[in-house]
């Protein structure tokens, strides 16, 4: 298995400009995750799906960002319109149908808006 | 609602020595609790995990972690460190409803 893929792993962007961030979990998981991670918050839950289905979404800054998981293999994060201060990490994980299972992270997103 | 504290932000520790990283947590019911390292620039991996049973549980890296009930505690040790080791290790419990809260993380750094 190839694990969680998230693309792009890097993206640069202008103040205004949308964002798309995606990623494919491990086939056969239930659940996946959005996190966000900077040194100064640290790693913060954005939303969760449980089969596709949004669960949590309290973690969702703003009404600038938004998630789909439109079928079994893939989520996307969407940030309308980015900010600087939307700089940071974006990791995806996913797991399985318990929730004992640990979770498997992708390599993560950097994206940095100027 | 659970919630994680890892009391120490930064630890160093010189190559060949112990290391013990503390964790505490709440949580009303029995807890699943999980250890995770993020390397520089990766995504974290899962070191090891507790769900029940021997309160002493083994891992990835030659890493365990013990279950203290009565403590709300899973602290995480390692007999000797090597240099490799050198990352940002997360603490977590696990929820009913799938989702698992994180400590703020403690960094690890390695003296040679």
């Amino acid at each position: 298995d190839a694990g969680v893929i998230q693309s792009p792993r890097h993206e640069v962007t202008e103040m205004g400009q949308e964002v798309t961030l995606r990623c494919k979990p491990i086939s056969g998981h239930d659940y996946l995750f959005w996190y966000r991670q900077t040194m100064m918050r640290g790693l913060e839950l954005l939303i969760y799906f449980n089969n596709n289905v949004p669960i949590d979404d309290s973690g969702m800054p703003e009404d600038r960002f938004s998630a789909k998981m439109p079928n079994a293999s893939f989520s996307t994060l969407k940030i309308q319109p980015s900010e600087p201060r939307d700089s940071a990490v974006y990791f995806c994980a996913s797991s399985g149908r318990a929730s004992y299972n640990e979770q498997f992270f992708g390599p993560g997103t950097r994206l940095t808006v100027l | 609602a659970q919630s994680v504290t890892q009391p120490d932000i930064h630890i160093t520790v010189s190559e060949g020595a112990s290391l013990e990283l503390r964790c505490n947590y709440s949580y009303g019911a029995t807890p699943y609790l999980f250890w995770y390292v993020q390397s520089p620039g990766q995504g974290l991996q899962l070191l090891l995990k507790y769900f029940s049973g021997d309160t002493l549980v083994q891992g990835i890296k030659g890493f365990e972690a013990e279950f203290k009930r009565s403590q709300s505690s899973f602290n995480l040790r390692k007999p000797s460190v090597h240099w490799s080791d050198a990352a940002e290790y997360f603490c977590a419990v696990g929820a009913d409803a799938g989702k698992s809260t994180f400590g703020d993380g403690t960094t690890l750094t390695v003296k040679p």
